[in-house]
């Protein structure tokens, strides 16, 4: 198994362009989720999707987009990027759907915006 | 709404010493709780949870953690750490979201404290 894999590793944008982030697993696990990661601030969920068809925001949602058309691939789209949005972002699975299982989480895109 | 404090954004400790990593929590309902640990640029992995039963709840690596309920505490511990602990370590707990009307869940986590375990 490849586990949970994401696409690109780094990226850098201008403000005002938009691009799609890349998520894939490989487990059948219903539940996935992307987080940002900042400095001092631990994991802030954006948003989740518990099943194919299925999203949710969660604490950070604005500014992105979601959607969950296959159990394998949640893309994440951010629609025009802000300084704001210089962040690593990870994508994360869950077996669970009720989350009682770990989460695993995917190497990480670390995204910058000039 | 649930939440996480992790009160040490930094804890040092000599190598074979014990160390611990402090987390409390709040959420509504049984708790649901995590810890991960990440070593630098890589993601998250998982150590242990608790869902129910023993207090002390063992998982990888050689790390413990202890629930307790009165103090809303799920510290995480180890009895003699390694220069190769040294790492970010996340506790999460599990809350309810009703935000799309029908409830479904999410992990909310702390802020993160760094180890750093002395030679």
């Amino acid at each position: 198994n490849a586990g949970v894999t994401q696409t690109p590793k780094f990226q850098v944008l201008k403000t005002g362009q938009s691009m799609t982030l890349q998520c894939a697993q490989d487990m059948n696990h219903e539940y996935m989720s992307w987080y940002r990661q900042d400095p001092g601030m631990g994991l802030r969920l954006i948003h989740y999707s518990v099943g194919a068809g299925i999203t949710d925001q969660g604490e950070v949602p604005n500014g992105y987009n979601v959607s969950r058309s296959t159990t394998e691939d949640f893309p994440l789209r951010l629609l025009s990027a802000a300084p704001s949005q210089t962040s690593v972002y990870f994508c994360a699975s869950s077996y669970s759907p009720s989350l009682v299982t770990e989460q695993f989480f995917g190497p990480g895109t670390r995204l910058t915006v000039l | 709404a649930q939440s996480v404090a992790q009160p040490e954004d930094q804890v040092n400790v000599a190598e074979g010493n014990p160390l611990t990593v402090k987390c409390t929590y709040s959420v509504s309902g049984n708790p649901y709780l995590f810890w991960y640990v990440q070593y630098p640029n890589r993601g998250l992995q998982f150590l242990l949870k608790y869902i129910t039963g023993d207090n002390l709840v063992k998982g990888s690596y050689g790390f413990e953690a202890e629930f307790n309920k009165s103090q809303t505490s799920f510290h995480l511990k180890k009895p003699s750490a390694l220069v190769s602990d040294s790492a970010l370590y996340f506790c999460a707990v599990r809350g309810l979201s009703f935000s799309s009307g029908a409830g479904s869940y999410q992990l909310t986590f702390g802020k993160g404290t760094k180890l750093s375990v002395i030679p």
